[in-house]
């Protein structure tokens, strides 16, 4: 049963647009993180918040934005989106010194 | 960020085989962990490992903490088709709040 929910799944959207990825758990977890990850290949961190009002930027330079306004609450928005944002986006959340939970993805092309 | 090298890249075997897959750094880590990615999904945890030497099994996987904590190893015994996947290994440093994945594994089970 996944604790960690992210919306939407797939997402088809045209050059330029805004978009939000939702990603939101009900753990508790203080720490969430967002991976990029095109298919089959290996994760990049790009966002991650160690509680409400703090954010950091990954290992992977991004274009994307993330907030955290709610310890459950972790959206991450582009503001105009490129062919080349297309992959699949994974948000994740933890407790100090345990494993993350993963999110099941939102699956981007954009267009 | 930190590096961390994970063989095979890709495997295919038969049904019934047994598999063995490492995950090596040059960096000393406190925790090691071993998730499961399906097409389409998020990665899902297998196991923890805590203790440098430890060695700990989820039914037919088994993973082991390297005694040196620069590694870590994977075994799965009596290979079935859903087996199939592609395996990521994932470190934590001192800093409890982050960790590192490998590049994955991708296993493929021949019936």
């Amino acid at each position: 049963e996944a604790d960690i929910y992210q919306t939407p799944r797939y997402l088809v959207i045209g050059t330029g647009k805004k978009i939000t990825l939702e990603c939101s758990q009900t753990m508790g977890h203080d720490k969430m993180y967002w991976y990029q990850q095109d298919p089959g290949m290996e994760l990049h961190l790009i966002h991650y918040s160690y509680g409400v009002n703090s954010t950091e930027k990954g290992d992977l330079s991004s274009e994307s934005t993330v907030s955290r306004i709610r310890t459950e609450h972790f959206p991450l928005t582009l503001e105009s989106a490129r062919p080349s944002h297309t992959s699949q986006y994974l948000c994740a959340s933890s407790e100090r010194g345990y494993g993350y939970t993963f999110g099941s993805g939102t699956r981007l092309t954009v267009v | 960020g930190q590096q961390l090298n994970q063989s095979p890249q890709s495997m295919f075997i038969q049904e019934g085989e047994d598999v063995s897959m490492n995950c090596t750094s040059s960096s000393i880590f406190n925790t090691w962990l071993w998730y499961k990615q399906d097409p389409g999904e998020g990665p899902v945890l297998l196991i923890a490992l805590y203790k440098a030497g430890e060695l700990t099994s989820n039914g037919r996987l088994t993973a082991q903490f390297g005694i040196t904590r620069k590694d870590s190893f994977l075994n799965i015994s009596a290979s079935i088709p859903s087996d199939v996947g592609i395996y990521f290994c994932a470190g934590q440093l001192v800093d409890f709040n982050k960790f590192y994945f490998g590049s994955g594994t991708k296993l493929n089970v021949k019936p």
